[in-house]
């Protein structure tokens, strides 16, 4: 069965640069979640959205930003890197408003920042 | 205080013996109880899904949930080494789209 794809799997950045996450659901799921997980901790939520518009928001810094597009996939941008935004970013989806149908993980983006 | 509480082990049982896990909460107000696997540096693969209170099997696994006493329960029975990873549960309300999860039990079946 197609699974969630994310792009790319590892990305090495510089402090202050930018980087673009991409996520493609599972066909058919319209509802689209970006976590992120630090070294040893549990997923943190970011950011959500249903049918291309934001439907919740976690602790997603202000120097993040993201968006489903028409084909519902997701990109994540980051900009003004920072070293501690080195991390697993997940992204997951699921099919129906509101949330209430299980959600599944892709395999992640690990993103170094030095 | 986090809203989820999870033992993060580590666990370590022999191959066969039935693994116990579970986590507590606060928030009265998740109405979705889920499990997930992940192994190391991979993304998390749901294991089970339930709504509200009850219990659900699917295979060797067995999840329990009990909101009077805000508690959850993962059981994984005949357990294999290819059992070992990092087990974790999550939560939400419903109608939310944000998913709480706890720290994680980092389990280890020993063959």
């Amino acid at each position: 069965a197609a699974g969630v794809i994310q792009s790319p799997r590892h990305l090495i950045k510089e402090k202050r640069e930018t980087a673009t996450l991409k996520c493609y659901p599972i066909p058919r799921h319209d509802t689209v979640y970006w976590y992120q997980q630090g070294p040893g901790q549990d997923p943190q939520f970011l950011i959500s959205f249903y049918e291309k518009m934001q439907s919740d928001k976690g602790s997603i810094p202000d120097r993040f930003s993201a968006q489903q597009f028409s084909d519902y996939h997701s990109e994540l941008n980051m900009s003004s890197l920072e070293l501690g935004d080195s991390a697993l970013y997940f992204c997951a989806s699921s099919q129906g408003r509101r949330g209430n149908t299980e959600a599944f993980f892709g395999q992640g983006t690990r993103l170094t920042v030095v | 205080q986090k809203e989820v509480e999870q033992d993060p082990g580590p666990l370590s049982v022999p191959e066969g013996a039935i693994v116990s896990l579970n986590c507590t909460y606060s928030n009265s107000a998740f109405q979705y109880f889920m499990w997930y696997r992940q192994y190391s540096r991979k993304g998390p693969e749901l294991l089970m899904y339930t709504y509200s209170s009850g219990n659900k099997e699917d295979g060797r696994f067995t999840a329990q949930v009990d909101k009077s006493s805000k508690y959850i329960s993962l059981f994984i029975r005949d357990s294999q080494p290819s059992d070992s990873a990092t087990y974790l549960c999550a939560m939400k309300r419903s109608n939310d789209y944000k998913l709480s999860f706890g720290a994680g039990t980092t389990v280890t079946v020993r063959a």
